[in-house]
């Protein structure tokens, strides 16, 4: 089972970091977290991925926990332009089959 | 560099109807994806394929077939078309399953 849960909906207000938790509690030791953000009206877009330590790059920070049961998706300032759908992946293996969940839609307020 | 490109944008089809929906990359991806989406869900994956002359199915295949003759081709072909298969299709390519680039969606409707 490639289930992952997360929240319905979060809000953050503009320049504040963000935390958008993912839970994955059947993980297996090779399976990747990804994810992916969706704007509106767009095509989702790779945000991060990890296997096992905190990861960064320009658009985020992904935190995974020791027992890899769950992770955390941090937006360190967020804007407007970060409002999206939020889906984490838990990539089985053989990372062949990327399935989406329902994420979480961020709403991001001035 | 175009990424992945995908055509028609907007069709709409008459039930019983059958098109196919393209899809190309020109990034060398082995792994490419077809997903869709329905109004204010998530995507479901129809077929994936991790290389030429490999497909397999995912969540929800039903009704749609795949090929990969190419690398860079994964074309969708709807046989008989059904109000059922309204939706949002979208394509992927990713080398070996790590940052997967999305085309911008083929907007279905089948009357």
């Amino acid at each position: 089972d490639a289930k992952t849960t997360q929240p319905n909906s979060m809000e953050s207000n503009e320049e504040e970091p963000v935390h958008l938790p993912c839970n994955h509690s059947t993980i297996s030791g090779t399976d990747y977290i990804h994810w992916y953000r969706q704007l509106p009206s767009q095509g989702p877009e790779y945000v991060i991925h990890g296997l096992t330590s905190n990861v960064n790059n320009r658009m985020a920070s992904l935190a995974i926990a020791e027992d890899r049961k769950s992770s955390t998706l941090i937006l360190h300032r967020a804007t407007l332009r970060d409002a999206a759908v939020y889906y984490c992946i838990r990539d089985l293996g053989t990372a062949s089959k990327l399935t989406f969940g329902t994420g979480t839609r961020l709403q991001v307020t001035l | 560099n175009a990424g992945v490109t995908q055509t028609p944008k907007f069709r709409i089809l008459k039930i019983g109807q059958s098109m196919t929906l393209q899809c190309t990359q020109d990034m060398n991806h082995n792994y490419m994806y077809w997903y869709r989406q329905d109004p204010g869900m998530g995507l479901k994956l129809i077929y994936y394929s991790v290389g030429a002359g490999i497909t397999d199915k995912g969540e929800v295949p039903n009704g749609y077939n795949v090929s990969r003759s190419t690398t860079e081709d994964f074309p969708l072909r709807l046989e008989l078309a059904a109000p059922s298969q309204t939706s949002v299709y979208f394509c992927a390519s990713s080398y070996l399953g790590g940052e997967a680039f999305f085309g911008q969606g083929t907007r279905l409707t089948v009357v």
